[in-house]
């Protein structure tokens, strides 16, 4: 059972334009989401979080959104650069404030930004 | 402050034989979290060591075990092994007094079993 899906496998973007990535989610216990950007070769590293008391949370050029009555989050990413080309997941503690140190990953999706 | 480190980065293992992944956790971080990244997937988390001891585990059979030593640093140890564990080893560290805080990963081993 999939608790955290990401549909989109893959997602082509223009140099200087938006990407947006997504996820869905099973689990309405879920209360707080990470985005972890993976290089190939290196292991993930964080980019952004949110809260569920929250819709929005914003750092730079990229901010989530969340959509919690429809158990949906999205990663914009404005404006996108080559160096952002990289596999992008989405993930969540299983439990009610649960610690961020046992989190379900979805399957990714790996983003290309077209110089 | 030196990062999450992980030997080694590749290994070739045979089918019904055992191995040992080693992690270095980030400085300062007293908790070590291993994940396996098969391929196509996400990382999915197999357990957590914290005060050396065991503290969460995954869906993943006993023959994956761990250690973790008295400097935070940690071992992955699968017994007989299987093809299906060809995976991507992903270990990370994180400090639990900093609340919430992100997850810490090193570069991981790409282990093959033939």
């Amino acid at each position: 059972d999939q608790q955290v899906k990401q549909n989109s496998p893959s997602l082509s973007v223009q140099e200087g334009r938006i990407s947006i990535l997504n996820c869905d989610y099973t689990n309405s216990m879920f209360d707080y989401f990470l985005w972890y950007k993976k290089y190939p070769a290196e292991g993930p590293t964080f980019l952004i979080s949110i809260s569920s008391i929250k819709d929005k949370n914003e750092d730079g050029r990229f901010t989530v959104f969340l959509n919690k009555s429809a158990k949906h989050l999205s990663l914009h990413i404005v404006p996108s650069q080559p160096g952002d080309s990289a596999v992008y997941f989405c993930a969540a503690p299983p439990t009610y404030g649960g610690a961020t140190n046992k989190l379900i990953f979805g399957t990714g999706t790996l983003l290309a930004v077209q110089p | 402050e030196t990062g999450v480190t992980q030997s080694p980065t590749h290994l070739i293992k045979t089918r019904g034989q055992q191995v040992t992944l080693r992690c270095s956790s980030q400085s300062g971080h007293n908790t070590v979290s291993w994940y396996q990244q098969a391929l196509g997937q996400g990382p999915q988390f197999i357990f957590q060591y914290y005060r050396e001891e065991e503290n969460g585990r995954g869906n993943f059979p006993p023959r994956f075990s761990g250690l973790q030593f008295p400097n935070y640093s940690s071992e992955l140890n699968v017994n007989a092994l299987e093809l299906d564990d060809s995976a991507l080893y992903l270990c990370a560290s994180s400090s639990p007094g900093q609340g919430r805080s992100p997850l810490h990963f090193g570069n991981g081993t790409r282990l093959t079993v033939t």
